[in-house]
């Protein structure tokens, strides 16, 4: 069975960093494209980053600069460097295994909260 | 990079059918066949409904149905049920490996 749990959320101040993990189990991170997306408070969902099966990585606008995407293959883990945490930042954030042929995202874990505040 | 455009909330009765618009460019939803569909209820992990327009992964209900027309997408909810009370977000690659999501629609079943 596909599970993928986040974790590594928590309360940071502006211009602080903080490292998401995401354990996957049931299939193997390494061999598959995988992503981050948030969802602000209020707001649709994002999409942050992603990491081919390759290693190229690829960022949102948004991020760019800030954060870093990457995995360990050992550990069948993803995670998500943030640096330079700004309020808007502020959000769930969702890995999810894909884009799949460059489209979709099969399935996705329950997400971990990050607040970014004074 | 704005958001794919999807109207704030949606309505229906139990039985009924609606549908869920999703708007964008052609360098979005008009340029490429890749646009999906999540169900997501609240605290939950998303949960994928319809991919590539209009393919519906195994254990999707019948009931969910995808198309597009120009740089509009559409999900379609047919026979509504309680269980379909939740957000819908739509999803489409843009360029250059990125991809984009839409401000999701709160579906209420009456």
């Amino acid at each position: 069975e596909v599970q993928l749990v986040e974790s590594g959320g928590g309360l940071v101040q502006p211009g602080g960093s903080l490292r998401l993990s995401c354990a996957a189990s049931g299939f193997t991170v390494s061999s598959n494209y995988m992503s981050w997306v948030r969802q602000a408070p209020g707001k649709g969902l994002e999409w942050v980053s992603v990491i081919y099966s390759g290693g190229s990585t690829y960022y949102a606008d948004s991020v760019k600069g800030r954060f870093t995407i990457s995995r360990d293959n050992y550990k069948n883990t993803l995670y998500l460097e943030m640096n330079s945490l700004r309020a808007e930042d502020t959000a769930v954030y969702y890995c999810a295994r894909g884009p799949y042929s460059g489209s979709y995202y099969d399935y996705w874990g329950q997400g971990t909260l990050v607040t970014v505040s004074s | 990079q704005s958001a794919l455009t999807q109207p704030a909330s949606v309505s229906g009765s139990p039985g009924q059918s609606i549908t869920i618009s999703c708007t964008g460019t052609s360098r979005d939803v008009g340029g490429y066949n890749y646009v999906s569909w999540y169900q997501h209820h609240p605290g939950k992990a998303p949960k994928l409904m319809i991919y590539d327009v209009s393919k519906r992964p195994s254990g999707v209900s019948n009931r969910f149905s995808g198309s597009k027309s120009g740089n509009t997408a559409s999900l379609t909810i047919s026979g509504l049920q309680a269980e379909d009370e939740a957000d819908y977000y739509c999803g489409s690659y843009t360029r250059s490996n990125t991809w984009m999501f839409g401000g999701g629609a709160k579906l209420t079943v009456l």
